[in-house]
This record gives C-alpha cells, sequence and structure tokens, in this order.
C-alpha cells in the first residue's frame, strides 16, 4: 500500500475563489488520479495525472476549471477554479502502484463554497 | 458506464451474513472492491481479475462471473466494524488503468 496525504483537509471559500489541493504519496507512482464525492454519492473520476504529461480529463471536467499539476513522481495539485455552491464536494485523489491495479485513497479534502 | 450494486442498502444483526452485488452492462477485465465508513477515505479490499480466482480474506470474500460480468461480495458473521458503504469499481479492458464506481451498498451492522 502507499501512505497519501491532502491538504488542506476542509476548508470554506467564497465563490469566484480558486482552491488548490494537494496530493503527497510517500513512494514513488506511475498513476495518480483525482476524484470528487457528494455526500453520500459514489465517486466521479475528475482526471488521471501521469507524471511527464498532460492530465487526461474526463467527460464533463475541464482543465481551465480544474487545472492539474504533477511535477514529480511523489506529488500532484488539482486546483478547483471560479467556484460555486455546486463545486461544494469532498475531493479525493488515489495512486495506483507499480506492477498492480489497486487505488489507494487519500484522506480527501471537505470544500464548502459559500 | 457506471456498474449498478444491489442491494442499496442493508441492515443487519452482528453475526449475520451479507450478500452484495454489483454488474455491469459491458465486459470487464477485473472489479475492484472498496468499503468507506462515515468521513473517511475508500480503503481497498479487493480485487478480482478476469480469469483469476476468487479472493478471500478472513470473512470477506468475492466472485466474478466474466461472462456475466457480474461480482459479488460475500461478509459472513458479520462484526460490527464491517459497517460502511461498500463501493465496487470497475476496469473495463487491461490497460485501461482508470476505474468507474458503482453507486454504493449502505451496510449497517447492528449489535
Amino acid at each position: 500500500s502507499a501512505v497519501i496525504s491532502q491538504k488542506p483537509s476542509r476548508d470554506i471559500c467564497q465563490r469566484g475563489t480558486s482552491l488548490t489541493i494537494q496530493c503527497q504519496v510517500d513512494s514513488q507512482v506511475t498513476m495518480m488520479f483525482w476524484y470528487r464525492q457528494q455526500p453520500g454519492q459514489s465517486l466521479t473520476l475528475i482526471a488521471t495525472a501521469n507524471q511527464g504529461s498532460e492530465a487526461t480529463y474526463e467527460s464533463g471536467f475541464v482543465i481551465d476549471k480544474f487545472p492539474i499539476s504533477r511535477p514529480n513522481l511523489t506529488f500532484s495539485t488539482l486546483t478547483v477554479s471560479n467556484m460555486s455552491p455546486e463545486d461544494s464536494s469532498i475531493y479525493l485523489c488515489s495512486v495506483q502502484l507499480a506492477g498492480g491495479y489497486e487505488q489507494y485513497f487519500g484522506p480527501g479534502t471537505r470544500l464548502t463554497v459559500t | 458506464q457506471q456498474p449498478v450494486q444491489s442491494p442499496q442498502a442493508v441492515i443487519l444483526r452482528e453475526g449475520e451474513d451479507a450478500v452484495i452485488n454489483c454488474s455491469s452492462s459491458k465486459a470487464l477485465y477485473s472489479v475492484h472492491w472498496y468499503r468507506q465508513k462515515h468521513g473517511e477515505a475508500p480503503v481497498f479490499l479487493m480485487i478480482l481479475l478476469k480469469g483469476g480466482e476468487q479472493k478471500g480474506h478472513e470473512k470477506i470474500s468475492a466472485s466474478f462471473n466474466e461472462k456475466k460480468q457480474q461480482s459479488s461480495l460475500y461478509l459472513t458473521a458479520s462484526q460490527l466494524s464491517y459497517s460502511g458503504t461498500y463501493f465496487c469499481g470497475t476496469m473495463g479492458f487491461q490497460g485501461a488503468q482508470k476505474l468507474v464506481f458503482g453507486q454504493g451498498t449502505r451496510l449497517t451492522i447492528n449489535p
């Protein structure tokens, strides 16, 4: 498995502002993913972040709204831009270790937009 | 396409058994099972690969019917710690990397 940390753990932001969420892993990983989870709902993949290449976004998510950086094999950031109350959610990063298919999740960032 | 889980919720007494099903309309390469407790991150339970064997860990096991694109999670002699929401995640083909999660099954274990 892997130890994954996220910062911040929670935040309350005003509409129109941006928030950058950090994801740090204790080992080098190739695949990192960003998910969104509305309260009581399932996990929805936002994008896949691979080191050295552009992030791949899922349908309904665009780079201008959710820019992602992946500067190295242990770190990634997700920015939620120009926030609206509809962006209130839990944002989770996950990693997939080399040689396997299972994903391990970070503790999540609970975002509230007022 | 999102896999369908059933039931949506189940309430058990400690010591009873439960089965959670996950069904897809598309061919699957792998099925992944996670448990999420309230306010916590999903925790990986097990993965079943196409052509692989049924998996098990203590009193939690799972099967994968490739022909029917279905997987089932079996919890026997349930413990209070088994409470939470269970999600299946499916991968359509080897190398797809990304998972598509079902809507979840909420399991409540009462003393």
